[in-house]
């Protein structure tokens, strides 16, 4: 158990569709990272809370993307019209930087 | 060209052997962090390093600053290490991590 909970483990969803995964870091930590990651490669930089603000974006993250932490504490990822190169290992992480960090499982989506 | 280079990508060893992956990059960093990653994609964190050595267990992490770059060690080597060992910096000018490609390893019984 690392801490870091998300949901849904897996996800498979037809083009064109909205998807919507979440994250729960069981302890308080200040901050929470999205990240992507697909076959064989490293995970890539999405998106970087400090507490409820969105403080980083990457330029990977479209307008399609959009990413809130509204209390501070859990966070969502939402993909509106997804599309086939969305199809990736979607992880969360809390703490990080110069701190320990505590992934998540990680959202597997499928876009058929 | 990535921040964070891996070496070797593929790594394939018998029981009991001793393991050297190695991490350079080419930014300024104020943490370097050593992870894992299994088949099934949970990543564990190993250690997180700013300078010198640590040791925990079987696995050691060592890291030069003037040098960018750091060493991920395993001695005597075990089936259950077969994984994926990513190395991840943070630069001393934001927060977020760049991933190294990351080192697939399998350990042969």
């Amino acid at each position: 158990d690392t801490g870091v909970s998300q949901d849904p483990r897996h996800k498979i969803t037809k083009r064109g569709q909205n998807v919507t995964f979440r994250c729960d870091p069981i302890s308080e930590h200040n901050r929470l990272y999205w990240y992507r990651q697909t076959l064989g490669q490293g995970p890539e930089f999405l998106t970087y809370f400090q507490n409820e603000a969105q403080l980083e974006k990457s330029r990977l993250l479209s307008d399609r993307f959009s990413a809130e932490r509204p209390k501070g504490s859990f966070s969502t990822l939402e993909i509106q019209r997804t599309e086939q190169g969305d199809s990736a290992m979607y992880l969360c992480a809390a703490g990080g930087g110069n701190t320990e960090a505590f992934f998540g499982q990680g959202t597997r989506l499928t876009v058929v | 060209k990535n921040e964070v280079e891996q070496s070797p990508q593929n790594l394939t060893a018998q029981e009991g052997e001793f393991i050297t992956i190695n991490c350079s990059y080419s930014v300024g960093i104020s943490a370097l962090h050593w992870l894992q990653q299994h088949p099934g994609g949970g990543i564990v964190s190993l250690f997180m390093l700013s300078s010198g050595k640590k040791k925990h267990g079987r696995l050691i992490a060592t890291i030069n600053i003037q040098e960018k770059h750091s060493s991920l060690h395993i001695t005597a080597s075990h089936p259950r290490d077969s994984a994926v060992y990513i190395c991840a910096v943070v630069r001393n000018t934001g927060n977020q991590f760049y991933f190294g490609t990351g080192t697939s390893l399998t350990v042969i019984p």
